[in-house]
C-alpha cells in the first residue's frame, strides 16, 4: 500500500542522547515534511525539502536536523534530546502538483525524560 | 509567519450540522486546507480551496473569502465517525503550509 512509513511509532528517551526518527514515502512525491504536534499549539513545520538535495528550515528548527539523500527518505535528527522536544512528530510528502495536498505519515511518538 | 485562529471545541447532536470558522493573516496566500484528525491518528485531507466560494464534497463543505481572510468548513448530518478535531491550513506565498490548533468536534447521540 503507498505511502508514508514513519518508525519508530513510539520511543522514549533520556534527556541528551541522539535521536533519529525514520521517514520513508513511496509515492515518489517530490516535497517532504517534518511537523511536531503539541496539545493547543497545532501542528508546527520543523524542516522541509521540496527535493532530493535540498532542505530548508520550517518554523521550529532550533535542536533538529534533517536530510534528504534520495526522494524517498528523510530522516529527522534530534542531536541531543531535551525535555521540550517531548512531541509527537508527523513526517509528510506533497507531490508539488495541483493543490500540493499533504500525505502524512502515522507518527512517532517521542518522550524525552 | 501564519496567524490562523479557530474555536478550540464544538458539540453538536448526530443528524445536526456543525460550521467550524477560520479565520487567518498572512503573507501572500496559495491556498487554504481543511484536515480532519481523529484522536491518536495522522491527518487526513478534506478539502482545498483557493478561489473565494463554496467547494462542496458529500456531506462536508468549504467555503473560502480571501478579503476577509476567513473561511469555514460545514459538516451535514452529523454522524458519530465525524467526532474529531479539524485544522485549517493556509498556504504562504512561500508554499509553505501553516496549521491552527484545530477545533475538537464532539458529536453526541
Amino acid at each position: 500500500i503507498a505511502g508514508i512509513t514513519q518508525a519508530p511509532t513510539s520511543q522514549i528517551l533520556a534527556a541528551g542522547r541522539r535521536m533519529t526518527l525514520r521517514c520513508t514515502q513511496d509515492m515518489r512525491h517530490n516535497a517532504m515534511y517534518w511537523y511536531r504536534q503539541d496539545l493547543g499549539l497545532g501542528l508546527r513545520l520543523i524542516h522541509y525539502s521540496n527535493t532530493a538535495g535540498t532542505t530548508g528550515k520550517g518554523e521550529v528548527p532550533d535542536g533538529y536536523s534533517v536530510s534528504r539523500a534520495n526522494t524517498d527518505d528523510f530522516p529527522l535528527t534530534l542531536a541531543s534530546a531535551v525535555p521540550s522536544q517531548t512531541s509527537v512528530y508527523f513526517c509528510a510528502s506533497s507531490d508539488s502538483t495541483g493543490a500540493n495536498v499533504l500525505t502524512f505519515g502515522a507518527g512517532s511518538r517521542l518522550t524525552v525524560l | 509567519g501564519q496567524n490562523i485562529d479557530q474555536p478550540t471545541e464544538m458539540t453538536a447532536t448526530e443528524g445536526a450540522i456543525v460550521q467550524i470558522n477560520c479565520t487567518y493573516q498572512t503573507s501572500g496566500f496559495n491556498g487554504l486546507f481543511w484536515y480532519q484528525q481523529h484522536a491518536g491518528e495522522a491527518p487526513t485531507f478534506l478539502s482545498y480551496n483557493v478561489l473565494d466560494g463554496l467547494e462542496e464534497k458529500g456531506r462536508f463543505s468549504s467555503f473560502l473569502s480571501r478579503s476577509k481572510g476567513y473561511s469555514y468548513l460545514l459538516l451535514k448530518e452529523l454522524q458519530m465517525k465525524d467526532s474529531a478535531s479539524y485544522l485549517c491550513a493556509v498556504r504562504d506565498g512561500d508554499y509553505k503550509l501553516s496549521f491552527g490548533a484545530g477545533t475538537t468536534v464532539t458529536v453526541r447521540a
